[in-house]
């Protein structure tokens, strides 16, 4: 079935440094591929996204590279801030019945980033 | 914005009680969901509706059921809790139809503790 991984956490690392959460994926299809971020007792957002090989999701100096040849969709940020420690999930959407698409989830990476 | 609601963000229940856990969404999607959320698990999905009074199980819906009995409305029910229920439960919507359908909506999430 779908899956995704994502690189193990915690990650710590200190303001402005160059941030790399890695996530791969296992899918049957095209899915549409997705970082969400969850900050401290909040619900989850949707930081990007990207529906098809190559393309490129960005938001808030957040990047990921839709990469069909490797199955990744690594998240990148050249300047991390303070206010970027969260929970990020790497996730895929996976086809349900009646037009419907559930998102499978990364296990969620913890970044805490330090003054 | 999309804006999803859910009734409590923190409950505790004793092991063998009922629990209902409300979720409400205001932008008329048709599709609803259920997660929870547990650490180095990400989301797994419980249960899902396309509509009104239709409902499908999900990857792990044992020992929860779910009712939608309106649009924006779509509870999930413990019908007798046990203690590896404690979790995050997360609620999300999407739409049926547009460019936008593989993009889940999530609410703030009800952290519940089963004693």
């Amino acid at each position: 079935g779908d899956s995704v991984t994502q690189m193990e956490g915690p990650v710590t690392l200190s303001e402005e440094a160059f941030l790399t959460i890695n996530c791969t994926y296992t899918a049957t299809g095209y899915p549409s591929l997705f970082w969400y971020v969850q900050y401290p007792g909040e619900g989850l957002q949707l930081l990007l996204k990207a529906t098809k090989a190559d393309d490129k999701g960005s938001n808030k100096g957040f990047e990921a590279t839709y990469r069909k040849e490797t199955t990744s969709f690594h998240l990148e940020k050249g300047s991390v801030q303070v206010s970027d420690s969260a929970v990020y999930f790497c996730a895929l959407s996976a086809y349900l019945i009646q037009g419907a698409q559930k998102l499978v989830f990364g296990q969620g990476t913890r970044l805490t980033i330090n003054p | 914005d999309v804006k999803v609601t859910q009734s409590s963000r923190y409950l505790v229940k004793r092991t063998g009680e009922k629990v209902f856990l409300e979720c409400v969404q205001d932008m008329d999607h048709e599709n609803m969901f259920w997660y929870r959320q547990d650490p180095g698990l990400g989301l797994r999905l419980i249960y899902f509706s396309y509509d009104v009074k239709m409902k499908e199980k999900g990857d792990i819906p044992e020992g929860y059921s779910v009712s939608r009995e309106k649009k924006e409305r779509f509870s999930l029910i413990l019908e007798s809790a046990s203690t590896n229920q404690t979790s995050m439960y997360l609620c999300a919507s999407t739409p049926l139809t547009g460019v936008l359908t593989d993009t889940q909506y999530f609410g703030p999430g009800t952290r519940l503790t089963v004693l």
